[in-house]
């Protein structure tokens, strides 16, 4: 099955910085890249998406960027803000018999810093 | 809309009880699916079923039971709960066209 790793486990930045957090992916098949944010206690929650025909997408300050051929993809977050603190986790969905199956990473908690 | 209904919230159990988690979504959604959160460990889906009478296993279903007998309702049977099923619980549903997954609140479970 898919196999979904995501790094750092722990990110700490200043406000205003940029933050990045990177996944892999196992299933070359996985053909959708959606990215949850989790604050705490509540429920994850979809903050961007992408899907294998495209390579980049933005929405406001968030990024997300996709490379097939290696097989990862790749949350950009630009001027945090300590409202961004929250774990997010990465996920694949596969392709054919695994359409239906959404494989998470281990999450990365992001701590922005006033 | 309500969206994703799980009950209960806090639930704690002795090695042996069996019980059910409740989720029922209003928003007519073909997809749902199980899930439990670890810390360190993400998010790993249990059981999922893509339409009524239609279930099958993801990556943890040992131990744990389901069925779907309405598009609403997907419930999540323990039927001899042990210690290791000490977790929070999602479910998730979406449509059968879309990506996003819409979460309920979580169930915060205690197997003693």
């Amino acid at each position: 099955g898919e196999n979904v790793e995501q790094h750092p486990s722990t990110l700490s930045v200043q406000e205003g910085d940029s933050a990045v957090i990177k996944c892999t992916y196992s299933d070359s098949a996985s053909n959708y890249f959606p990215w949850y944010k989790q604050e705490l206690g509540k429920r994850p929650q979809l903050i961007i998406d992408i899907r294998s025909n495209v390579g980049e997408k933005k929405d406001q300050r968030i990024a997300v960027t996709l490379n097939k051929t290696a097989k990862h993809f790749s949350l950009h977050i630009t001027e945090t803000q300590p409202e961004d603190s929250a774990v997010y986790f990465c996920a694949a969905r596969g392709g054919g018999g695994s359409n239906y199956k959404l494989t998470f990473g281990k999450g990365t908690l992001l701590t922005v810093n006033p | 809309n309500a969206g994703v209904t799980q009950t209960p919230k806090f639930q704690v159990l002795k090695t042996g009880q069996s019980m059910t988690l409740q989720c029922a979504q209003d928003m007519n959604h073909e997809y749902m699916s199980w899930y439990r959160q670890d810390p360190g460990m993400g998010l790993r889906l249990i059981h999922y079923s893509v339409g009524a009478g239609i279930t099958d296993q993801g990556e943890v279903p040992n131990g744990y039971n389901v069925s779907r007998s309405t598009t609403e309702d997907f419930p999540l049977r323990l039927l001899s709960a042990a210690p290791s099923q000490t977790s929070v619980y999602f479910c998730a549903s979406r449509t059968a066209n879309t990506g996003e997954l819409f979460f309920g609140e979580g169930s915060r479970l205690t197997v003693l």
